[in-house]
Parts: C-alpha cells; structure tokens; sequence
C-alpha cells in the first residue's frame, strides 16, 4: 500500500516556464512533508520541507503547497532552469517517526532548452 | 568535507554469497539509516538508528542486518544474498533533532548491488 504516491513519472517543461510536481498521502498522521532532488549517479539532497500547521513554504525559486483536505502536496518552481533536470522525490513523516521517511515513486523532471 | 562516504559503489555478488555495504559520515549526526531505490517504489527505508549501540527495523528489513558501534559508521549486511537483493543502496544521517522533526537527511551516492 503506497501511503506516498507521484502518479507523474515523468514530466517536461521549457526553460523559464513553471514546473508544478505533484504527490498524494493517504495517511492523515503524516505532519511534515519534505521534497528531495536527485541527479543520475548521486544520492538525493534535500530541496525544501513544509509542516503541516502551514499550507505553503517558498525558499527562492521553489515553493511547495500543501492542501489537507486533498491530502496533496505540490512544488512549483519558477522559473524552470536546465539545471533542475533530475528526479525529484516527495516524502513524508508522521510524529513518532520523522526518521521513517516515506517517499513516493519519484518524477523525472525535464527541462528543454 | 567528505558528508556520507558508501562503499563500495558497485558491487556483484552470487546467491548465497554475503557481504558488507560500509557508511560512514563525519558531519557527527546521531541519526543514520539504510534505504533501497527500485524502480517505480521510490526509496524504502531498511533500518535506521538515533544513536550508538541503537538500531530499529525500517519496512524491509528482512534480509538484512545492521550495527551502530560508533556514531561515525552504519555498516549493512547482507547475510545471504537473493537476486531480489538486486538495487541501489544509499545511506543517509542527520542530526537527531532535525532527522527526528522534518525529516532532512544527508544521502551518500549509493551502492548499485547486483546479485546473481
């Protein structure tokens, strides 16, 4: 049962336009949601985080929402530049075990020049 | 600043044959896990430990083995290796307060293990 899910395996977007990547939870306990990049050949590097007490978080050219009601989390980034080609991974945690992080499957971002 | 260090980053192995994934950091986070990358289920935690001499069960688990005798090092072995054994292994650590609240993690660059 996939609590974390990125139904996008792949997305593409112009340079300078907006990417939007989008994740789904099942679990209503989960309170803090965090956003992971990866290029090919290295581990993942933590993008940006939101809690649950808040709907949105911006950390320059990155914004992520939050709506839970939908259960759906959201990053934006703008504008969209070659070097944000990669794999991007949402994740979530819940209050008694922020150190079991559960990622979703992952979307390939493209950026075309 | 070397972060998370993984060894070795390839490795082939027969069925039935076990080894050892090394990590070490140098960041002195308390927090270290193991997860593993297979294809369309993203990354799963195997297991994690808060501090020397203390490890727990991720959610696959089985399998696998681990020890924290150190704060610095979160060696993984693989007891008896099975072709579903077959992905990428990566180890991350943190600092307790912030891998415990949010969730932000350090990655090493991961251990491609392919088995036989």
């Amino acid at each position: 049962d996939q609590q974390v899910k990125q139904n996008s395996p792949s997305l593409s977007v112009q340079e300078g336009r907006i990417s939007i990547l989008n994740c789904d939870y099942t679990n209503s306990m989960f309170d803090y949601f965090l956003w992971y990049k990866k290029y090919p050949a290295e581990g993942p590097t933590f993008l940006i985080s939101i809690s649950s007490i808040k709907d949105k978080n911006e950390d320059g050219r990155f914004t992520v929402f939050l709506n839970k009601s939908a259960k759906h989390l959201s990053l934006h980034i703008v504008p969209s530049q070659p070097g944000d080609s990669a794999v991007y991974f949402c994740a979530a945690s819940d209050p008694w075990g922020a150190q079991k992080l559960v990622f979703g499957q992952g979307t390939r971002l493209t950026i075309n020049p | 600043n070397a972060g998370v260090t993984q060894t070795p980053k390839f490795q082939v192995l027969k069925t039935g044959q076990s080894m050892t994934l090394q990590c070490a950091q140098d960041m002195n986070h308390e927090y270290m896990s193991w997860y593993r990358q297979d294809p369309g289920m993203g990354l799963r935690l195997i297991h994690y430990s808060v501090g020397a001499g203390i490890t727990d069960q991720g959610e696959v688990p089985n399998g696998y083995n681990v020890s924290r005798s150190t704060t610095e090092d979160f060696p993984l072995r693989l007891l008896s290796a099975a072709p579903s054994q077959t992905s990428v292994y990566f180890c991350a650590s943190g600092r307790r307060g912030q891998a415990l609240n949010t969730g932000e993690l350090f990655f090493g660059e991961g251990s491609r293990l392919t088995v036989l």
